[in-house]
């Protein structure tokens, strides 16, 4: 597997509160990926990095932001969660572009009450 | 824009028996396509991929996938399933722009595989 890491694994919180999920990687890949998956919705993307400092909005960004300082790390802040950000979070990471497959941490599991 | 679909939600399949998992696309240009496998409280797990090249494309646990440019299909399919083969399974299609490859994913098909 992949040297990928999500904390936390699980959380719960409450509607108006800030939450960051944290991604963490060991093999020194360029880009990294935020998804969340919903039933009837497969996988969506809501933000990538291409590069430290560089990242840049996916599909469903609106309400999220994320930023790379390092390499190994991609953090995810939802800034006031809201229940319709409930949902499992995937982050992903890839060594390069187009054929290059995606490899994906273990997910975290966010329910907002 | 890419799209995926992946028609069923389920597919059931007794083990031993030949299985197929379908999924149609819409992209651009040259497809880059990717099957990947996820069990309960697990990430995605990447199976194989088209590139370019030979339309039957091989992959990991005996899993192979038929590439279709006619019909703008990606068919995943194994000859003979097992029990453990039991997860969900999703289609993707990669595009190319700007600063990444971002993936576009189908709604999945879950897999159930019976004794």
């Amino acid at each position: 597997d992949a040297g990928i890491t999500q904390s936390p694994r699980h959380k719960v919180t409450e509607t108006g509160t800030p939450v960051t999920l944290r991604c963490h990687q060991t093999e020194n890949h360029r880009y990294m990926y935020w998804y969340r998956q919903d039933p009837g919705h497969g996988l969506r993307l809501i933000h990538y990095s291409y590069g430290v400092k560089d990242t840049d909005k996916g599909e469903v960004s609106d309400g999220y932001s994320v930023s790379r300082s390092k390499t190994e790390d991609f953090l995810l802040t939802l800034e006031s969660a809201t229940s319709s950000q409930t949902s499992v979070y995937f982050c992903a990471i890839s060594r390069g572009l187009g054929d290059q497959p995606q490899h994906f941490g273990d997910g975290t599991r966010l329910s907002i009450l | 824009a890419q799209s995926v679909a992946q028609p069923e939600d389920q597919v059931n399949v007794a083990e031993g028996n030949p299985l197929t998992v379908k999924c149609t696309y819409s992209v651009s240009g040259n497809p880059y396509l990717f099957w990947y496998v996820q069990y309960p409280n697990r990430g995605l797990q990447f199976l194989l991929k088209y590139i370019t090249g030979d339309n039957l494309v091989k992959g990991s646990y005996g899993f192979e996938a038929e590439f279709n440019k006619s019909q703008t299909s990606f068919h995943l399919k194994k000859p003979s399933a097992l029990v453990s083969d039991s997860a969900l399974y999703f289609c993707a299609v990669s595009h190319v722009g700007g600063t990444a490859s971002k993936l576009t994913f189908g709604t999945g098909t879950r897999l159930q595989v019976t004794l």
